[in-house]
């Protein structure tokens, strides 16, 4: 299968300041999306994106299909943005493999 | 809309015993998925369907089964439970097979 390494594993943060979480594959993909876990284990999916880039408000993605990475920019941290990113990508249809994440924690 | 809806949410299990979690989409997905999160490892994909009648193998099948007998729902089913499968298992479900994932509540299983 693909393997899928994300760096940081650990980041913590005052609130205010940017981020950078990277996610590299060790195969092309066709199928690459971030989620976020928040405290309560619920997984929320926040991008798709195979290539190119996307914003949504204080996050935005971008992948480099042809260099097997993403990355994902949290600006302006806030205390809701605490939890888990993973990072998934597969290149079957119906599988995706997933990170181990990068834990976030963001201070006040 | 309810999305994907997973029951029991928590369930303790002795060695042994089985058990079904179900797993039930209102958005009428074609893909749907289960996978299980341990700590430290990600979530890892067991089995799988691309539409009502079929299944496939994941990364991690081996102690489980299910089955896809209506396009809304997805059964995974432990008929020996271990306690290495003791975990939070996550039912997720998708448009195609490389769209946007959309994932249950989970369901924390121990098994004693």
């Amino acid at each position: 299968g693909i393997q899928v390494e994300q760096s940081p594993p650990d980041l913590i943060l005052q609130e205010g300041a940017n981020s950078t979480l990277r996610c590299n594959f060790s195969d092309s993909v066709n199928n690459l999306q971030w989620f976020h876990q928040n405290p309560w284990g619920q997984l929320i999916n926040l991008f798709y994106i195979p290539s190119g880039t996307k914003q949504n408000g204080r996050l935005s993605a971008t992948t480099v299909a042809t260099e097997r990475y993403s990355l994902l920019y949290i600006s302006s941290s806030q205390t809701t943005d605490s939890g888990v990113y993973f990072c998934a990508g597969g290149s079957t249809l119906g599988r995706l493999y997933f990170g181990r994440g990068t834990q976030l924690t963001v201070w006040p | 809309n309810a999305g994907v809806t997973q029951t029991p949410k928590f369930r303790v299990l002795k060695t042994g015993q089985s058990m079904t979690l179900l797993c039930a989409q209102d958005m009428n997905h074609e893909y749907m998925y289960w996978y299980r999160q341990d700590p430290g490892m990600g979530l890892r994909l067991i089995h799988y369907s691309v539409g009502e009648g079929t299944t496939a193998k994941g990364e991690v099948p081996d102690g489980y089964n299910v089955s896809r007998l209506k396009k809304q729902n997805f059964l995974l089913g432990l008929e020996s439970a271990a306690p290495s499968q003791t975990s939070v298992y996550f039912c997720a479900s998708s448009f195609i097979g490389t769209g946007e994932l959309f994932f249950g509540e989970g369901s924390r299983l121990t098994v004693l």
